[in-house]
């Protein structure tokens, strides 16, 4: 399977501020996508990294707030802007596998608390 | 659209006791079926998967088999063990795009 690795692991971050994760794959893969898991929730996925292109936002999600980039099929990046309380969350990138049957498998996520 | 429903928890069980979460589904075609367990502190890992009726995903002791008659994909385990305290994740996929169950915190106490 793929190895997904994101930086930062955790992070503690001031309100106002803004903070890029960024997404590491181990290969190449087509499809990528960032997730959020607010405390005690499920994950609700964000947007798809596409590479070459504007990423594809979910309901709810735009891109002034979240700016996601795809420069090749190996890294993506996504920006929490003007971070509020209420971005405190887990935030996931994960990779569909090709290899894998399709699977899709996630990194280790990022810890943002916003203060 | 699609959803997955699963059993709310918390779940607290002895070590050995056998493990039952519910987990049904509602989608438009046929999708993929999976369940992803995320441990204290870490991220989401994948336990295991079906993608067409009647499969059965295992992993790690963990079962669970792709009822298509009854839109359900029940995770099992026959004898837990404190390792397996956790949060687990029912899903589903068509396509790319994965729904999410509400998650089921497991505890398993010595």
């Amino acid at each position: 399977s793929a190895v997904i690795s994101q930086k930062p692991s955790r992070d503690i971050c001031q309100r106002g501020t803004s903070l890029t994760i960024q997404c590491q794959v181990d290969s190449q893969v087509t499809m990528m996508f960032w997730y959020r898991q607010q405390p005690g929730q499920s994950l609700t996925l964000i947007a798809t990294a596409n590479q070459g292109s504007e990423a594809t936002y979910e309901s709810g999600f735009v891109i002034d707030k979240f700016p996601i980039s795809r420069p090749n099929l190996t890294f993506s990046t996504l920006t929490v802007s003007n971070m509020s309380p209420e971005d405190s969350s887990i935030y996931l990138c994960s990779v569909e596998d090709s290899g894998a049957g399709n699977t899709i498998y996630f990194g280790e996520g990022s810890w943002l608390t916003v203060v | 659209g699609n959803s997955v429903t699963q059993m709310e928890g918390p779940v607290t069980l002895s070590e050995e006791a056998f493990l039952t979460i519910n987990c049904t589904y509602t989608a438009t075609g046929y999708p993929s079926l999976f369940w992803y367990v995320q441990y204290p502190g870490e991220g989401l890992q994948l336990l295991l998967k079906a993608t067409k009726a009647d499969d059965k995903g295992s992993n790690k002791g963990f079962e669970a088999t792709y009822r298509k008659e009854t839109t359900s994909f029940h995770l099992e385990k026959g004898s837990v063990q404190v390792s397996d305290s956790a949060v687990y994740f029912c899903a589903l996929s068509e396509g790319y795009k994965l729904s999410f169950g509400a998650g089921t915190t497991v505890t398993v106490r010595a």
